[in-house]
């Protein structure tokens, strides 16, 4: 099946820092791929779509120049968290979709952030 | 908007038959996806639906109607590792994300 990575699994960090998680599907070309925030016990919310070669497009209530989105290439997509604050503290989580034949979302294994 | 209703948490006994059920109200319906997602990790696909009717994968059934807006997702001869959340999410139509319900966690007993 497709795979797709993140890095860092995990990462601390002092408020105010700015935080670059990477999403890359390994096996497969990605025209786009997803972020996702979820907090404890809760559901995933979607942030951000993105496309590669095109801007991402923020759900509402998304703050797009806390959360930069680029999507560089078709295996590789970035969130950078800006200004990291206590409360971005979350478990990020990127999908690939493969293409117009692949319906599935392959999820990468995620991004735990903690911000002190 | 998007209105995707799931129970919170579900009990059943290990080998038993559980039925998850999801109700969804959505502008456009372009599909509808049943992923597995043990705690700290992230979501596994399980099933795909975008006609009625039901989708059998070994152990793990899915259903749709898209008139009712409903969706269950039925899981056979339950085994304690499928203790797990089961998220719900839909596709509208027009595009390619996927919104989620908010989960309903399984806990199979012995």
């Amino acid at each position: 099946g497709a795979v797709v990575s993140q890095h860092p699994s995990w990462v601390i960090c002092k408020s105010g820092t700015s935080v670059k998680i990477e999403c890359r599907s390994l096996d497969f070309q990605a025209t786009t791929m997803f972020w996702y925030r979820q907090f404890p016990k809760q559901s995933l919310m979607l942030m951000a779509t993105s496309n590669e070669g095109s801007k991402a497009t923020y759900e509402q209530g998304v703050e797009k120049d806390k959360f930069l989105i680029n999507h560089a290439s078709l295996t590789l997509s970035t969130l950078t968290v800006t200004s990291a604050h206590p409360e971005d503290s979350s478990f990020y989580i990127c999908s690939a979709r493969a293409g117009t034949t692949q319906e599935t979302q392959y999820f990468g294994p995620g991004t735990r952030l903690l911000v002190l | 908007g998007q209105n995707i209703d799931q129970p919170t948490e579900m009990t059943a006994t290990e080998g038993a038959i559980v039925q998850i059920n999801c109700t969804y109200q959505t502008s456009g319906f372009n599909g509808l996806f049943w992923y597995q997602q043990h705690a700290g990790e992230a979501p596994t696909f399980l099933s795909y639906n975008v006609l009625d009717g039901l989708e059998e994968k070994g152990r793990f059934s899915s259903f749709l109607s898209r008139s009712k807006g409903y969706s269950y997702l039925l899981l056979k001869e339950l085994q304690m590792k499928d203790s797990a959340s089961y998220l719900c999410a839909v596709r509208p139509q027009g595009s390619y994300k996927l919104i989620f319900g908010s989960g309903t966690r399984l806990l199979v007993r012995p």
